[in-house]
């Protein structure tokens, strides 16, 4: 069965710190990998996705970056986060090709910057 | 760009009752879906209505769709109290088609 790792699951940060969070997805190849964030009270927002290796497209310029450095891994970067990137990030998989694009999510990581 | 947007925004019942959420959005759809977000945790898909379909049935939800209204209901028949979440509806959008979510409806289901 697949399953969908995501941490650090908390994460407390000064404004200028780095970040790096982790998604890692088992038991299926070559998934389509996304990253979504969901700020208090609103909807998820959808930053990045991939369809494989290297290949990343950005939905909202901001200032985050993603990389895919392996088929099964996605990682979310910043070099200097801002007070407004706070909120919660959630990875996402899905079946590549599979027209109904049904996602199942990683459980979260909560990152708080002061 | 939003495309599905959820009312009302929270719901609160009591156990037994049944919970109605609705779902509008803006362009044409291929199929909807929804999901359910327990607080502080991912989302978990709950069903996908496609747009030839009228109406669906999981269980206790029963998800209904009105291309011509361009709106869909999600129903949970005799709520329990750990139907307690945010239920989320989603369509493709975007400038590639991916997933667009809507902002949620908040449900409280008191025992």
């Amino acid at each position: 069965s697949q399953t969908i790792h995501q941490w650090p699951a908390t994460l407390v940060q000064p404004v200028g710190s780095p970040l790096s969070l982790e998604c890692t997805v088992e038991g299926t190849s070559n998934p389509n990998l996304y990253w979504y964030r969901q700020a208090a009270g609103r909807g998820l927002q959808l930053l990045f996705y991939s369809v494989g290796i290297g290949q990343i497209s950005s939905e909202v310029p901001q200032n985050l970056s993603a990389s895919r450095p392996q088929d099964r891994q996605f990682i979310l970067s910043s070099k200097k986060l801002l007070l407004s990137d706070s909120g919660f990030y959630l990875c996402a998989w899905s079946v590549q090709g599979a027209g109904a694009n049904v996602l199942t999510f990683g459980a979260g990581s909560r990152l708080t910057v002061l | 760009s939003q495309q599905g947007e959820e009312d009302p925004q929270a719901l609160s019942i009591q156990e037994g009752e049944n919970a109605t959420m609705n779902c509008s959005y803006k362009t044409s759809i291929n199929n909807l879906q929804w999901y359910r977000q327990n607080s502080g945790r991912g989302l978990v898909h709950l069903i996908l209505i496609r747009s030839n379909e009228r109406e669906k049935h999981s269980g206790r939800l029963r998800v209904t769709l009105d291309t011509s209204k361009k709106s869909s209901s999600l129903l949970i028949t005799a709520s329990r109290a750990a139907d307690t979440a945010s239920y989320f509806c989603a369509t493709k959008g975007g400038s590639q088609g991916n997933l667009i979510f809507g902002k949620g409806t908040k449900l409280s289901v008191k025992p």
